[in-house]
């Protein structure tokens, strides 16, 4: 089975431009991540859908960061504009539809940003 | 809040055992995780817990208390390539979704 796929996997931007990430999970996974892993620390959540709705955007800087799964498949994550602390791996992750297993997350390779 | 603190890191040589403890408080609690994660690679998912005790795996085991909101990793025989770092995540109850609360992680450095 595919795994969930990335891209682009680099990503070097100046600040205060623009950038969008793409995600495309694992197929019948209706639960989609994106998580923001800064260097040295562990992921942590952005944005969860559920097919093509948000479950939680709670940590989600919204003023600059925006994301959508408007076919609940594939997904884009922008910022705009970009600052200096964003620079950090933005993981995705797909998980199959209820609990079972304990809702395994299997993570993408990730797009590693740097934003100088 | 949410907190989770594991080592930063540990230090092994190959094939002993390591133990790589997580210890949790969160808004309630609905599993326990442990990721491994090379560098520059995506977390991959090692184990679950969810109920007290211990789930065996291969070389590696993990534990849980969920009264002392605890829990350890342990890997045996250890090999080159269990160099890396281990993640440990919960999954709050707190929450809308299902996402994991992760710690800073503990890299573990395997030598001959």
């Amino acid at each position: 089975e595919a795994g969930v796929a990335q891209s682009p996997r680099y990503k070097i931007i100046e600040k205060r431009q623009s950038v969008a990430f793409w995600c495309n999970p694992i197929s019948g996974h209706a639960t989609l991540y994106w998580y923001q892993q800064i260097l040295g620390q562990g992921p942590k959540l952005l944005i969860q859908f559920q097919n093509n709705g948000v479950v939680d955007d709670s940590q989600l800087p919204k003023d600059r960061f925006s994301a959508e799964r408007l076919k609940g498949v594939d997904s884009t994550l922008k910022i705009q504009p970009a600052k200096l602390e964003d620079s950090a791996v933005y993981l995705c992750a797909s998980s199959p539809p209820g609990l079972a297993g304990g809702g395994e997350q299997y993570f993408g390779p990730g797009t590693r940003l740097t934003v100088t | 809040g949410q907190n989770i603190d594991q080592p930063t890191e540990m230090t092994a040589t190959e094939g002993a055992i390591v133990q790589i403890n997580c210890t949790y408080q969160t808004s309630g609690f609905n599993g326990l995780f442990w990721y491994q994660q090379h560098a520059g690679e995506a977390p991959t998912f090692l184990s679950y817990n969810v109920l007290d005790g211990l789930e065996e795996k291969g070389r590696f085991s993990s534990f849980l208390s969920r009264s002392k909101g605890y829990s350890y990793l342990l890997l045996k025989e250890l090999q080159m390539k269990d160099s890396a770092s281990y993640l440990c995540a919960v999954r709050p109850t707190n929450q809308a979704g299902t996402a994991l609360i992760f710690g800073k992680g503990t890299t573990l450095s395997v030598s001959s």
